[in-house]
C-alpha cells in the first residue's frame, strides 16, 4: 500500500504569514486529495490533484502535485484563524477510490 | 459539494453490546462508500469498502464478522460493531465518491464518536 509522509507534523503560525505543508508518497500517485479536519469533526474536502504538474487553487489556499505524481504541496497564503486544523493529504491506490491518508498536520494561527 | 450524514454522532455503550452506524449520502446516490476509524491524534486507516447489494470487502486485519457491513440502498450503508469491547472505542467515519475512478471526489461524513465502557 501506499505510504504517505507529511511534512510538518504540527505548525504554529502568526496571523497573515504565509505556510506551505508537503506531502510525500513512496509510490507514484493515482490522485491526491487534501482535506481538513477539525478534531473530533469529519473531513472537509479541500482540493483533488490527478495530472503531474497540476496547480488547483481556491480562496487562498493553494495545492500542487509535481510532475513525478509522488510529492504534493499545499500553501495558504495570509494565514487567518479559520485555516486553523488538521490537514490531511489522502491518496488513491491505483484508481480504485480507496484512500490511504498521511499522518497529518496539525496548523495553529496565533492572532 | 456532496454531502454525507452520519447518524448518531457519538454513543456510549456497555461492553458486549452491539451499536450500528448509520451512514447516508443526503443528495446523490453512492454504490460504493468506505468506512475508516480514527483513533486519538492518528489518521484514518480504512476498514472496509461498503458496496450497494453486495457483500462489503474488508482489509486486511479488520474482523468481518465484527464488523458488519450492509448496504441496502444507494443512499444507506450501515455499520454494526457487534459484541463490542473497550478497544473498539473510537472515532468512525464514513465517506462516498461522487463521479467515477480515477477521477471523482469523494466526500466524508461528520463522524462518530464510539466509547464502550
Amino acid at each position: 500500500s501506499q505510504e504517505l509522509e507529511q511534512s510538518p507534523q504540527s505548525l504554529i503560525v502568526q496571523e497573515g504569514k504565509n505556510l506551505t505543508i508537503n506531502c510525500t508518497s513512496s509510490k507514484t500517485l493515482y490522485g491526491l486529495y487534501w482535506y481538513k479536519q477539525k478534531y473530533g469533526e469529519g473531513l472537509i474536502f479541500l482540493m483533488m490533484l490527478q495530472k503531474g504538474g497540476e496547480e488547483k487553487s481556491h480562496e487562498k489556499i493553494t495545492a500542487k502535485l509535481d510532475e513525478k505524481k509522488q510529492q504534493s504541496s499545499l500553501h495558504i497564503t495570509a494565514s487567518q484563524p479559520s485555516h486553523a486544523g488538521i490537514y490531511l493529504c489522502g491518496a488513491d491506490e491505483g484508481g480504485n477510490e480507496k484512500l490511504t491518508f498521511g499522518t497529518g498536520t496539525r496548523l495553529t494561527i496565533i492572532p | 459539494g456532496a454531502v454525507v450524514s452520519q447518524h448518531p454522532s457519538w454513543v456510549i455503550c456497555k461492553s458486549g453490546t452491539s451499536v450500528k452506524i448509520e451512514c447516508r449520502s443526503l443528495d446523490f446516490q453512492a454504490t460504493t462508500m468506505f468506512w475508516y476509524r480514527q483513533f486519538p491524534k492518528q489518521s484514518l486507516m480504512l476498514m472496509a469498502t461498503s458496496n450497494e447489494g453486495s457483500k462489503a470487502t474488508y482489509e486486511q486485519g479488520v474482523e468481518k464478522d465484527k464488523f458488519l457491513i450492509n448496504h441496502a440502498s444507494l443512499t444507506l450503508s450501515t455499520l454494526t460493531v457487534t459484541s463490542a469491547h473497550p478497544e473498539d472505542s473510537s472515532f468512525y467515519i464514513c465517506s462516498a465518491s461522487v463521479g467515477s475512478a480515477p477521477s471523482y471526489e469523494q466526500y466524508f461524513g461528520p463522524g462518530t464518536r464510539l466509547t464502550v465502557t
